[in-house]
């Protein structure tokens, strides 16, 4: 079944550390995307990618990067610059961004930094 | 500013006891508005996309409508295999960002 695998479910790391979040998919979509989940807010777009080798800042990019070197994969790195890292992470992807379909997600990966 | 709301924070109804959740949304271009379904530590699971206003979309319990400032997922007879939390989204004319509102969390208890 195709779908977007993301690794680890849990994460933890001591502060100053950096970290990389694995995300893959299987769908054959253009489009990828990492949100931050914190409770009580909304989804938060942190870096997005429309093509291999290419991608741009979201909304909360401070902290973060990503590479898009396959069109399969697109990991994420959590710098030590990222203030308030602990959060739930998750990877999502799209047919095209120019398109009003809707984002499939992985199952997340939950950072704990202390 | 594209924005996303939604009430109510949180609902607890009984099973059987039927409800709406509200999602209200400012964005330049309304492309397309999604719902979506969320259970503890889960990615977010595809309900229902609504393109325009007056536009109905049901699925089992879940019927999903669509005004030009708001949409309800209404719930009725819901099942304790219900309970989650819902969250809505929109992508305007820019097409490359979705907006999330914060969500509802649904309890239903037997």
């Amino acid at each position: 079944d195709g779908g977007i695998t993301q690794s680890p479910k849990y994460l933890f790391r001591k502060e100053g550390q950096n970290v990389t979040l694995s995300c893959e998919q299987n769908l054959n979509h253009d489009a990828m995307y990492w949100y931050r989940q914190d409770p009580g807010q909304g989804l938060r777009l942190i870096y997005y990618s429309q093509i291999v080798n290419d991608f741009q800042k979201g909304d909360i990019a401070e902290g973060y990067s990503v590479s898009r070197e396959k069109k399969e994969s697109f990991p994420l790195t959590v710098t030590s610059a990222q203030k308030n890292p602990t959060a739930f992470y998750l990877c999502a992807s799209k047919v095209g961004t120019a398109h009003n379909s809707p984002l499939h997600f992985g199952n997340g990966t939950r950072l704990t930094v202390t | 500013e594209d924005q996303v709301t939604q009430s109510p924070e949180a609902l607890r109804l009984q099973e059987g006891e039927s409800s709406s959740l509200n999602c209200s949304y400012t964005v330049s271009g309304l492309r397309g508005l999604f719902w979506y379904r969320q259970d503890p530590g889960k990615g977010p699971e595809f309900l229902f996309t609504l393109y325009s206003a007056g536009e109905e979309k049901e699925k089992e319990r879940l019927k999903a409508t669509l005004t030009k400032k708001e949409s309800f997922l209404h719930i009725t007879a819901p099942k304790p295999e219900d309970s989650a939390t819902y969250l809505c989204a929109v992508i305007g004319a820019s097409y490359d960002k979705v907006i999330f509102g914060p969500g509802t969390s649904l309890s239903v208890i037997p």
